[in-house]
């Protein structure tokens, strides 16, 4: 079993663009993983699967505005242009055989 | 379209029964891999358990290894949680999520589970 890590809060203007952080541990940072997007009262919804190289796949649907890159351990979320809706909470979720991996998420506030 | 849509939550004592199911629609149901996913209220995303496509394999946290049980019928496009012994903690929004190759990609909209006396 290992761990996700994510900062409990971001904040951005409206207009601009901010970048959240999931860190693998050090014994799995070159796993792949999904990033989910849960808006307040909703459930999640998947937005992105991203790999170890930094390479991407936007679920169907998901603007061209979110996208993804990586760096070591380090697994990023960048959304551009921001909207009102995309204040909620961001999840990064990982797998290994047998089980499946969650960060404790990002609650992003759009200013 | 595809779609999962939960069901079965409700109020229950602790120590009782409950039988959660998730109904797909919209895709190839046979080809994903199917699991369990909680949210206690306030709190974060919870893996509890998770099932291969063909139900030929199942997983568990260890935290409901004896009580929780996964199942699926691939003919009527459903999976199931039966939940034993219900406890305060479990009280959560249940969600039914699904993967072809890792990230869980396809969500329900959840059921509501409360557990009290």
């Amino acid at each position: 079993q290992f761990a996700l890590t994510q900062s409990p809060s971001a904040s951005a203007s409206l207009g601009a663009s901010v970048k959240l952080t999931c860190t693998l541990d050090s014994g799995h940072s070159d796993f792949a993983i999904g990033w989910l997007q849960q808006q307040p009262g909703r459930g999640p919804r998947y937005l992105m699967r991203l790999n170890g190289d930094g390479s991407h796949n936007r679920g169907d649907g998901i603007p061209v505005r979110f996208s993804g890159s990586s760096s070591g351990a380090e697994r990023y979320l960048t959304i551009s242009s921001l909207q009102s809706e995309d204040e909620a909470d961001y999840y990064c979720q990982t797998w290994d055989t047998g089980s499946v991996i969650f960060g404790g998420g990002t609650k992003l506030t759009v200013l | 379209q595809m779609q999962l849509v939960e069901s079965g939550g409700g109020v229950v004592q602790p120590g009782r029964s409950l039988r959660l199911s998730c109904a797909a629609s919209g895709f190839i149901f046979r080809d994903y891999a199917m699991h369990w996913v909680r949210q206690a209220p306030g709190k974060g995303l919870e893996w509890l358990t998770g099932i291969a496509h063909d139900g030929s394999n199942k997983y568990h946290v260890d935290s409901v290894k004896g009580r929780f049980a996964i199942s699926r019928d691939n003919s009527k496009k459903t999976l199931f949680l039966q939940m034993n012994n219900l406890r305060i903690e479990d009280t959560a929004v249940y969600y039914c999520a699904g993967d072809t190759s890792g990230p869980l990609d396809i969500w329900g909209q959840g059921t509501t589970v409360i557990v009290s006396s």
